[in-house]
Formats: C-alpha cells, structure tokens, sequence
C-alpha cells in the first residue's frame, strides 16, 4: 500500500510565475491538507479539502487555491509568486477529520 | 501565533539516555499528535492522545496529556542515534475548526 506521494520533489520558479503541486493520498483516506514549511519552523496550515471541497483554511492569501479531484488526491496552485513562498510544501492525508495524519515527502520550491 | 509551543528548542543527549519534550498550548483540543521530521523530510506521525485520555504507549515512546495545564509530554525512552530528528506537536482545536496547528518544534540531537 504506497502513502502519501507528492510531486514534483523540487522545483524553482522566478517571482510572478505560477505553480501547481500534486498530491495522491494514502489509499482509503478521503482528507486531505496542505501545509507550508519555511526552515527552521513548523508546518503552518494552508487548508483542507475534503468530498472536492475546501473545508477549512489557515491565513494563506488568495494567490493559494486547491483543488480535490474525484479519487481524493489534490492539487496545490500558488500565483504570482514571492520570494517568500520558498518553503517545503507537505500534503497530509487522514481518513477524516480527526484522525492520525499521513505526511507525504514534501515539494521544496525554491521562488528566484 | 502558534498553538503548540514545544521545550526545549533543542535537547542533546548521550545514546540510551531518555530525552523528554513538552508541548503547550491555548485552547482546548479534540486530540493531540506527535510526529517526527528527519532533515527537512516529510513527517511521520508517532502517536495521537485524544483529549479524554492521560497516557499513551508506544514501543518506547510516552505520551502524558493534562488537559487542566494545557500541555503534553513526550518521552523517548533509551534513546537511539536513529532518534535524531525534529519533534513536532499538533494539536486540533475543538472550536470546531479541522485545521491543525503545530509547534516550532524541538529539535533532537542524540550522540552515539
């Protein structure tokens, strides 16, 4: 049974482009939430989609939407993007809401 | 601000010695985790406490929860140089919210 797979592993941008990150869930989770991680700190919600929704969300500003397809796994977008977005990017994913969450390996984005 | 604060900011121990972190937090919670993030990795989750419950067990880990001082308790108990990572704790609030919120963590050191 694969866990939580993310890509791409790393990826740089230049400021103002835009990026899409991809999450597949563990097999049999129907939650799923994004997290930001700058070095050094720990992870800060982004939000959390769940039945193709979004259900919750942290102080992230518009430039950060999501998407949850069909078969649970998600998609992060970023736009216009900051110098300031430069972080590891995780997907977690939990059958519901309050359970234990499964970390996938991250996406590093590195913003030039 | 961050919901969980954990202490210390960094503990160095000699292998096979225990090591202990603490976790504080602000509100009241439907559950607490623990997990562990081995450089910049993704998280691996370790244990959830639910917040009716005192003591949880596994393998050689503790967790303790007192819900009266808001703060939790992780033991590492004969401690391995494998044990060397980041901890961090989540906690989720019962506000009825479903966005979990970590600590900046505590980052361990053991030495063989």
């Amino acid at each position: 049974d694969a866990g939580v797979t993310q890509s791409p592993t790393h990826l740089i941008k230049t400021r103002g482009q835009q990026v899409t990150l991809r999450c597949s869930p563990k097999s049999g989770h129907d939650t799923v939430s994004w997290y930001q991680q700058a070095l050094g700190q720990g992870p800060q919600f982004i939000f959390q989609y769940y039945e193709e929704e979004e259900r919750q969300r942290g102080n992230f500003p518009d430039r950060f939407s999501g998407h949850q397809f069909p078969n649970y796994s998600s998609e992060l977008n970023v736009n216009a993007l900051l110098l300031g977005d430069s972080a590891l990017y995780l997907c977690a994913s939990s059958l519901t809401a309050y359970n234990e969450q499964f970390f996938g390996p991250g996406t590093r984005l590195t913003v030039l | 601000s961050q919901q969980g604060e954990e202490d210390p900011q960094a503990l160095s121990i000699q292998e096979g010695e225990n090591a202990t972190m603490n976790c504080s937090y602000k509100t009241s919670i439907n559950n607490l985790q623990w997990y562990r993030q081995n450089s910049g990795r993704g998280l691996v989750h370790l244990i959830l406490i639910r917040s009716n419950e005192r003591e949880k067990h596994s393998g050689r880990l503790r967790v303790t929860l007192d819900t009266s001082k808001k703060s939790s308790s992780l033991l590492i108990t004969a401690s391995r140089a494998a044990d060397t990572a980041s901890y961090f704790c989540a906690t989720a609030p019962t506000s009825g919210t479903y966005k979990y919120i970590f600590g900046t963590g505590t980052r361990l050191k053991v030495l063989a």
